[in-house]
């Protein structure tokens, strides 16, 4: 069976550092991997997605995030923090593109 | 491009009424459907989700129901709505084969 674990619930940084989000799965298969963020009243935006390719991956707004089978990690990273950067984040696995299992979220505050 | 509408975006409905949430695909053709219920501050529960027309698969047994009779649209249902139904409905849609959901703005559904 697939999980997800999202280690920190709260993540508080100041503008201008770098941000760790981090994410360990579980998973029988060799998984595809996805972040979402999501603002306040809003749907989940993906930010990026490992499928099996390269395992540093890139997404949008500055976000990366490197894929590490032996960790079984997919800790999610930005160099500089920003204020529009504050909301909640999702890490999900997939099996088998059908059946998504998504983590409990890490919400993510900028500090000016 | 393909893009994922739902509506209404914030609904007030009083204990025991039905509902009706209805969400729709354009620009793709025989995509996997979902619906999420987010709980205030908590992750995404799966609630329904459908790989083709008339095929519904439940994930929690509860008072709602989904439909999809149509390729593209899907719909969530309740004959009468209970407190506990209160939360942030989401609807997805993915292609399967390790590609990504993507996610409607959801619907703020308060219950009095």
């Amino acid at each position: 069976a697939q999980s997800v674990t999202q280690l920190d619930s709260h993540v508080s940084v100041s503008e201008g550092t770098p941000v760790l989000l981090r994410c360990n799965y579980s998973s029988s298969y060799s998984p595809s991997l996805f972040w979402y963020v999501q603002h306040p009243n809003k749907g989940l935006q993906l930010l990026l997605k490992y499928t099996s390719a390269a395992t540093l991956v890139k997404g949008i707004n500055g976000f990366e995030a490197e894929f590490k089978k032996s960790e079984t990690s997919f800790h999610l990273t930005k160099p500089s923090a920003h204020m529009s950067d504050a909301a909640e984040y999702f890490c999900v696995v997939s099996e088998d593109g059908q059946n998504f299992v998504f983590g409990p979220g890490t919400r993510l505050s900028v500090l000016p | 491009s393909q893009t994922i509408h739902q509506w209404p975006a914030t609904l007030v409905q009083p204990v025991g009424s039905p509902l009706s949430l209805e969400c729709t695909v354009e620009g793709t053709s025989n995509p996997n459907l979902y619906w999420y219920r987010q709980a205030a501050g908590r992750g995404l529960q799966l609630l329904f989700y459908s790989v083709g027309i008339g095929q519904i698969s439940s994930e929690v047994p509860q008072n709602l129901s989904a439909s999809r009779p149509q390729d593209r649209q899907f719909i969530l249902s309740s004959k009468k709505l209970l407190l506990s139904d209160s939360g942030f409905y989401l609807c997805a849609w993915g292609r399967g084969g390790h590609q990504p959901q993507h996610f409607g703005d959801g619907t703020r559904l308060s219950i009095l």
